[in-house]
C-alpha cells in the first residue's frame, strides 16, 4: 500500500453513460498525476497537477475527459458519454517536489469496463 | 506514445536464477525509474537511476544506465517465486513544468518454483 487510493476500484458502466473516479494522494503532496493503462501495455500519462493547477494534459485526454483537483488535494477524472474504448485501468500516482527524481507513488488503480 | 521499449516481452526462469530486463529509450532525459506491476494492481516503484549515474544498486536489485545508448537494464537477483510480475521502465523527462513519465510496454517475467 503506497498510501495513494483510488475509488471505485472497479466500475461497469454502458456506453453513454458517465462516469467519475476518485484519488486521493499522499496527505503531503503536491503533485497529482493521471495515467491509463491498456491491457498488456505501460500507463500513458493524461493529466499532471501543482496544488489545484492543472498544468499539462495530454493529446489523450479528449473533451470527453475532464480532471479538477478543487483544493489541491483529491482528485477527480470524469468521462463523459463513454466509449468501449475508454475500457482501462485508469491510474493516479502522487508526488512531491521534494522526492528524489520526483518519484512517483501509485495507486491501485479503477479498472472500467464499458459495455 | 511509449518512449521506451523493454526487452524480452516475456521471461520465465527458475527460482534461483537472475533475471535481466532490458529498456531502450528514444530521447534525452533527467532520469529512469523502473516499477512493478502484479496482476492487476497498481505501480510499485522499485529504483531510480539519475542520468548522470551509471549503476545503481538496491537489495537484489542492480541497474545500469547507458545514456550514449539510451538504454537501461534491470537486474534482480537470486529470483524467487515473489518476483513473478511485470516489470516497467519509465523515463522521466522535465521541461518546463512537465513532469510527465513516459512508460514503456513491460517484461512479464515468471519465476517458477
Amino acid at each position: 500500500d503506497t498510501g495513494v487510493s483510488q475509488n471505485p476500484r472497479h466500475k461497469i458502466t454502458k456506453r453513454g453513460q458517465n462516469v467519475t473516479f476518485r484519488c486521493d494522494p499522499i496527505s503531503e503532496h503536491n503533485r497529482l498525476y493521471w495515467y491509463r493503462q491498456t491491457l498488456g501495455q505501460g500507463p500513458e500519462f493524461l493529466t499532471y497537477f501543482q496544488n489545484e493547477a492543472q498544468l499539462e494534459k495530454s493529446r489523450l485526454l479528449s473533451d470527453r475527459f475532464s480532471a479538477e483537483r478543487p483544493k489541491g488535494s483529491f482528485s477527480t477524472l470524469e468521462i463523459q458519454r463513454t466509449e468501449q474504448g475508454d475500457s482501462a485501468m485508469y491510474l493516479c500516482a502522487s508526488s512531491s517536489m521534494t522526492l528524489p527524481g520526483e518519484t512517483q507513488y501509485f495507486g491501485p488503480g479503477t479498472r472500467l469496463l464499458v459495455l | 506514445s511509449q518512449q521506451g521499449e523493454e526487452d524480452p516481452q516475456a521471461l520465465s526462469i527458475q527460482e534461483g536464477e537472475n533475471a535481466t530486463m532490458n529498456c531502450s529509450y528514444k530521447t534525452s532525459i533527467n532520469n529512469l525509474q523502473w516499477y512493478r506491476q502484479n496482476s492487476g494492481r497498481g505501480l510499485v516503484h522499485l529504483i531510480l537511476i539519475r542520468s548522470n549515474e551509471r549503476e545503481k544498486h538496491s537489495g537484489r536489485l542492480r541497474v545500469t544506465l547507458d545514456t550514449s545508448k539510451k538504454s537501461s537494464s534491470l537486474l534482480i537477483t537470486a529470483s524467487r517465486a515473489a518476483d513473478t510480475a511485470s516489470y516497467f521502465c519509465a523515463t522521466l523527462i522535465s521541461s518546463g513544468s512537465a513532469r510527465q513519465l513516459t512508460f514503456g510496454s513491460g517484461t512479464q517475467l515468471t519465476v517458477l518454483p
